[in-house]
C-alpha cells in the first residue's frame, strides 16, 4: 500500500511552548489529510480533516487557534499544537487519501508528551 | 454519534486458537473496515467489507457483516503471538472515519 510518514516519531517539550508535527504521502499525492488524536488505551478521535488548499475543517470542541493544520502541498500536512500544555500529551495519527472514496493510509503516529 | 463499539475490550488466548472480535455501529453506513494498531503504532488496514456483502475473508481473517443488526465480527484463526495488537472496527461517515474503542489482543505462545 501506499506509505504515510510522520515527523517525528516522538517530542517532549516544556509546557507553554509550540510543536510542530509534519504528516507527508511519500509515494502518491493526498487531497485530503485527516488528524487523529489518541489517548492510552482509547480509540482514535478525530480532530480535523484537510483539504490541499483550502482551511482545515475541525470536528467539534477542538479548538482551531490551538491546533494549526497546514496543508500547503498534496504531500504534506502540518499539525502545530501552540502553547502546549501536559494534557494535550497524547499520540497524533495522521492519515492521508487520494480522494474521496479511495482508502486511507495511515502514519506512523507522533507521540506528544508536554512537560 | 456514529462510533462503533468493540467487545470484548480485552481478550488473551493461546496461540493456535481463534479470536473473535465484535463490532456495533449505530447508523447506516457503505462499508465497515478493521484496522489492527500495534502498540505505540499507527494503524495498519485489515479488510473492508461493504454494506452489500454478508461475509469476507483474507488469509486468516474472515469479516462478517449484519447490516439488520448493525454488527460485524473479525475473526483471526490459528492466531499467532504476532496477532497480538489492538484491532478497530471503523465506519465512514459522509467522508470521515468513526473508529470504535478497539478491542487488545493478546496471543501468549
Amino acid at each position: 500500500g501506499a506509505v504515510v510518514s510522520q515527523h517525528p516519531s516522538w517530542v517532549i517539550c516544556k509546557s507553554g511552548t509550540s510543536v510542530k508535527i509534519e504528516c507527508r504521502s511519500l509515494d502518491f499525492q493526498a487531497t485530503t489529510m485527516f488528524w487523529y488524536r489518541q489517548f492510552p488505551k482509547q480509540s482514535l478521535m478525530l480532530m480535523a480533516t484537510s483539504n490541499e488548499g483550502s482551511k482545515a475543517t475541525y470536528e467539534q470542541g477542538v479548538e482551531k487557534d490551538k491546533f494549526l493544520i497546514n496543508h500547503a502541498s498534496l504531500t504534506l500536512s502540518t499539525l502545530t499544537v501552540t502553547s502546549a500544555h501536559p494534557e494535550d500529551s497524547s499520540f497524533y495519527i495522521c492519515s492521508a487519501r487520494f480522494r474521496r472514496g479511495h482508502e486511507q493510509y495511515f502514519g506512523p503516529g507522533t507521540r506528544l508528551t508536554v512537560t | 454519534s456514529q462510533q462503533g463499539e468493540e467487545d470484548p475490550q480485552a481478550l488473551s488466548i493461546q496461540e493456535g486458537e481463534n479470536a473473535t472480535m465484535n463490532c456495533s455501529y449505530k447508523t447506516s453506513i457503505n462499508n465497515l473496515q478493521w484496522y489492527r494498531q500495534n502498540s505505540g503504532r499507527g494503524l495498519v488496514h485489515l479488510i473492508l467489507i461493504r454494506s452489500n456483502e454478508r461475509e469476507k475473508h483474507s488469509g486468516r481473517l474472515r469479516v462478517t457483516l449484519d447490516t439488520s443488526k448493525k454488527s460485524s465480527s473479525l475473526l483471526i484463526t490459528a492466531s499467532r503471538a504476532a496477532d497480538t495488537a489492538s484491532y478497530f472496527c471503523a465506519t465512514i461517515g459522509y467522508s470521515t472515519l468513526t473508529f470504535g474503542k478497539g478491542t487488545m489482543l493478546l496471543v501468549s505462545p
